[in-house]
C-alpha cells in the first residue's frame, strides 16, 4: 500500500516561513491535499490539488508538489498556525493520510 | 451554512455492531461524494470509507472492508456507517466528511463534522 511520510515535528519562528514536507514515491504524479487540525477540533482543509487554496484561507498557504516530495508551505507564521497538518492522496481506490506534522511556532 | 452532524457513537463490546449517521445541511448533498474518517485517540487520520454522490461507487479500507458498510439516503440528507464485528481497535472518534467533488475518488474533504466517539470495550 502507498505511504506517506511526514516529519513529527516541525518549529517556526514568529513571523518566519514554515515548510511542512510529504514524502511519496512519485508523489508528484499524484493530487495532494493538506489538512490542519487544532487541538479538539476537527480537520480544515487549508490546500487541496497541490497548490490550490479554498476560501477563507490565506494567501500565507502555499503548496507545491514535485518528484517524491510534497510542500506545505506557510508564510509570516502566526501562534495561530501552530497545529497538527496532513497530507494527504487517492492510490489504488483508497485515501491515504500522512502520519501528521506538529508545527510550533515559537 | 454547510453543517454535517454525527451521531450514534458509545461504548460497545467487542463484536457487537452500531450504526453512525451524519445528518447534512447547507449544501445540494446529492451532488457529492462524502466519507467516514476515524481518529483514534492521540492518534493521527484514518479513511474509513466513502461513497460518490448517488452511491455507484463505494470504497472500504481493508482494515473495515467485510465489517463496515456505508449508505447515503439522499432524500433525507443523510449519510450512515454500520459498524458490524467491532473490535478494540476500531475506538476512535469518527467524522464525516463531505467532498469537494460527486466521485469519492479524491477523497478530499472540503467540510468536516465535529465527530462522535466510538469506545469498544468489555
Amino acid at each position: 500500500s502507498y505511504e506517506l511520510t511526514q516529519p513529527l515535528s516541525v518549529s517556526v519562528a514568529l513571523g518566519q516561513t514554515a515548510r511542512i514536507t510529504c514524502g511519496g514515491n512519485n508523489i508528484g504524479s499524484k493530487n495532494v491535499h493538506w489538512y490542519q487540525q487544532k487541538p479538539g477540533q476537527a480537520p480544515v482543509l487549508v490546500i487541496y490539488r497541490d497548490s490550490n487554496r479554498p476560501s477563507g484561507i490565506p494567501e500565507r498557504f502555499s503548496g507545491s508538489n514535485s518528484g517524491n516530495t510534497a510542500t506545505l508551505t506557510i508564510s509570516r507564521a502566526q501562534a495561530g498556525d501552530e497545529a497538527d497538518y496532513y497530507c494527504q492522496v487517492w492510490d489504488s481506490s483508497s485515501v491515504v493520510f500522512g502520519g501528521g506534522t506538529k508545527l510550533t511556532v515559537l | 451554512e454547510v453543517q454535517l452532524v454525527e451521531s450514534g457513537g458509545g461504548l460497545v463490546q467487542p463484536g457487537r455492531s452500531l450504526r453512525l449517521s451524519c445528518a447534512a445541511s447547507g449544501f445540494t448533498f446529492d451532488d457529492y461524494a462524502m466519507h467516514w474518517v476515524r481518529q483514534a485517540p492521540g492518534k493521527g487520520l484514518e479513511w474509513v470509507s466513502g461513497i460518490s454522490w448517488n452511491s455507484g461507487s463505494i470504497g472500504y479500507a481493508d482494515s473495515v472492508k467485510g465489517r463496515f458498510t456505508i449508505s447515503r439516503d439522499n432524500a433525507k440528507n443523510s449519510l450512515y456507517l454500520q459498524m458490524n464485528s467491532l473490535r478494540a481497535e476500531d475506538t476512535a472518534l469518527y467524522y464525516c466528511a463531505k467532498d469537494l467533488y460527486s466521485g469519492y475518488d479524491s477523497g478530499v474533504g472540503d467540510y468536516w463534522g465535529q465527530g462522535t466517539l466510538v469506545t469498544v470495550s468489555s
